[in-house]
């Protein structure tokens, strides 16, 4: 079956630090994917989607690319402001099926 | 144009109590769904709707149910509510489902606790 594995938060960085949040996936086809972001007390919004290996999904600052090779779709910022303080969903859309999230995880910024 | 929108923000029930959270969007948007939003659990889909006048259960629809009589709503009654529907509700809608249109246009939820 399809499924969206991301690593466990709460992630905790300092102002302008790297950031990679790490997504897996297991689907068949060829599904789109996504990261979606929820600043507190919001509801979800798009941060970035690919829809076929190799593309790189770009927005705000924020990277991922849809690696079929490794399954993977891991969501990079060169350098995180305290305002990227969020949690952030990887999200995979099968061709012919609902979308489907990961359970989240959660960025602290210092500053 | 207000996307989509939810009501009420907040909502506080004692056990065995009924209501119905509103979901409305201005997109034109065929897909409508219901998420619950749990700590350590994601996201979990309720109920959704392929269209005016269809419904589906999703993941964890047992307790509640929907209707969808107008393209634009999507309501979620409890008919009798349980503490372990406290939650954050989640409505989203979205113009198809699978691939990749279908990226998904969430309201702000609805906080409710039950007593």
């Amino acid at each position: 079956g399809n499924s969206v594995t991301q690593m466990e938060g709460p992630v905790t960085l300092s102002e302008e630090a790297f950031l990679t949040i790490n997504c897996t996936y297991t689907a068949t086809g060829y599904p789109s994917l996504f990261w979606y972001v929820q600043y507190p007390g919001e509801g979800l919004q798009l941060l970035l989607k690919a829809t076929k290996a190799d593309d790189k999904g770009s927005n705000k600052g924020f990277e991922a690319t849809y690696r079929k090779e490794t399954t993977s779709f891991h969501l990079e910022k060169g350098s995180v402001q305290v305002s990227d303080s969020a949690v952030y969903f990887c999200a995979l859309s099968p061709r012919d099926d609902k979308i489907i999230f990961g359970k989240g995880t959660r960025l602290h910024i210092l500053p | 144009n207000a996307g989509v929108t939810q009501t009420p923000k907040f909502r506080v029930l004692k056990t065995g109590q009924s209501m119905t959270l509103l979901c409305a969007q201005d997109m034109n948007h065929e897909y409508m769904y219901w998420y619950r939003q749990d700590p350590g659990m994601g996201l979990r889909l309720i109920h959704y709707s392929v269209g005016e006048g269809t419904t589906a259960k999703g993941e964890v629809p047992d307790g509640y149910n929907v209707s969808r009589l107008k393209k634009q709503n999507f309501l979620l009654g409890l008919e009798s509510a349980a503490p372990s529907q406290t939650s954050v509700y989640f409505c989203a809608s979205s113009s198809s489902s699978g691939g990749a249109s279908d990226t998904q246009y969430f309201g702000p939820g609805t906080r409710l606790t039950v007593l």
